[in-house]
């Protein structure tokens, strides 16, 4: 399958300071990737769809300017984290669909990064 | 409000034994996908189930997809300890706008 790459896995930071998080798809391009939030034990919530070139679509109750993405390339897409707080402490996930020249969908199924664990003190 | 409803949530069985998970959807949809997720972390596409009637296996897995019913299946046989893990089904209903996920099936195989 398509391989889509997360960095870092691991993040601490203080309160008050702001964390990016970077997805990139490897072997293939991605006009749509998306950014889910984990909660422990929890399913995953769309949290925002990331489109190349233009801004990012989010959900019902997901702040903007908390969660900034940005989708400069095909390859690459980064959920930037704002002035995190120790609610913003979670388990971070992007993923991509993998499009045929021309931007057709293949079988449209998602492809996981490896996840960033976001912990804020 | 579009619900992806799976059950169970929980589910411990001994090894060799047989079982199914369900996963219900609120609206119309030709596509589903099964999900596997390790503890800490990520998610591992399983299965990619594209029209009614689909049936797909793989070693002790099979899911299958009735549209009409709006329902797919994930079937264990013959359960090993390493198919412990949480399960997931999405469907996709508006053609790759966005996916939506069921709450997940924890499944705990006792050797």
């Amino acid at each position: 399958g398509a391989v889509v790459s997360q960095h870092p896995s691991r993040v601490i930071c203080k309160s008050g300071t702001s964390v990016k998080i970077e997805c990139r798809s490897l072997d293939f391009q991605a006009t749509t990737m998306f950014w889910y939030r984990q909660f422990p034990k929890k399913s995953l919530m769309l949290m925002a769809t990331s489109n190349e070139g233009s801004k990012a679509t989010y959900e019902q109750g997901v702040e903007k300017d908390k969660f900034l993405i940005n989708h400069a390339s095909l390859t690459l897409s980064t959920l930037t984290v704002t002035s995190a707080h120790p609610e913003d402490s979670s388990f971070y996930i992007c993923s991509a669909r993998v499009s045929l020249a021309g931007g057709l969908i293949n079988t449209g199924e998602l492809f996981f990064g490896e996840g960033s664990r976001l912990t804020v003190l | 409000e579009l619900k992806v409803e799976q059950n169970p949530l929980f589910l411990s069985m001994q090894e060799g034994k047989n079982y199914t998970i369900y996963c219900n959807y609120s609206t119309t949809s030709d596509r589903l996908y099964w999900y596997r997720q390790d503890p800490g972390k990520s998610l591992e596409s399983l299965f990619v189930l594209l029209s009614n009637g689909a049936v797909k296996q793989e070693g002790r897995l099979m899911a299958s997809l009735d549209t009409k019913a709006r329902l797919s299946t994930l079937h264990i046989t013959a359960a090993v300890h390493d198919l412990s893990a949480t399960y997931f089904c999405a469907v996709d209903p508006y053609n790759f706008n966005k996916f939506y996920f069921g709450s997940g099936t924890k499944l705990n195989v006792k050797p």
